[in-house]
């Protein structure tokens, strides 16, 4: 399954399924983009995250891909799992400051069925 | 280790009245950020701390809203005359330092205004 870009907030997949959330962003600035996954009731929780100069970083079962030609970040998960269930939100440094202070966007809900 | 705590986790208050909410940071972590989250929004950055020195105010609302970290761990958020407006998710994040973006966030307080 794939979400095209935050106008489409839910995703639906079957367990085992590889999931793709996109992101759209809108300052070229930017220098800094994290992917956080928020489970009900709790904090957001970092997922991974990757800078500027870098188009592809991966982690544990995920991987995040950059495209700053055309302003698009994406989150693919691997083997898509029932805990996975979550809304993931992007957010980037967009003013580029030294610290973070992110801009989030509205956010992708995933679900995924056993 | 133990994570970021918030305090209280409810709060509602009739309007008019001035609220006060807790963070306690990660141990050793000398930046602090405060967010405001809607329902179905990802956070909406408020103000930052580096050690005990607000450095960044720039989404506070307006100056019923205000923050002090006095001795660089513990960061009091006050809201002044609280409005029905006001209603939402406080959130509080804390990272290593200054220039390391990850930020580990804190379960929230959620405020309701009468």
């Amino acid at each position: 399954g794939e979400s095209v870009g935050l106008h489409l907030p839910t995703l639906s997949v079957q367990e085992g399924d590889n999931s793709i959330i996109n992101c759209a962003y809108s300052n070229s600035a930017s220098d800094y983009f994290i992917w956080y996954k928020q489970e009900s009731g709790k904090g957001p929780q970092f997922i991974i995250d990757i800078r500027s100069n870098m188009d592809k970083r991966q982690g544990q079962r995920v991987t995040v891909l950059l495209n700053k030609t055309v302003k698009h970040l994406s989150l693919q998960i691997a083997a898509t799992q029932p805990g996975d269930s979550a809304v993931y939100f992007c957010a980037e440094n967009a003013d580029g400051t030294s610290y973070g202070k992110l801009t989030f966007g509205q956010g992708t809900i995933l679900t995924v069925h056993p | 280790g133990a994570g970021v705590s918030q305090s209280p986790r409810y709060k509602v208050t009739k309007r008019g009245q001035d609220v006060a909410l807790r963070c306690d940071p990660i141990s050793g972590h000398v930046s602090l950020y405060w967010y405001r989250q809607a329902l179905g929004q990802g956070p909406e950055f408020l103000t930052y701390f580096n050690y005990e020195a607000q450095q960044d105010k720039s989404g506070l609302p307006n100056d019923r809203f205000s923050a002090e970290r006095p001795e660089g761990s513990i960061s009091t958020l006050t809201i002044q005359r609280t409005e029905q407006r006001d209603s939402a998710m406080y959130r509080c994040a804390s990272s290593l330092g200054q220039g390391a973006y990850e930020q580990y966030f804190g379960p929230g307080t959620r405020l309701t205004v009468t």
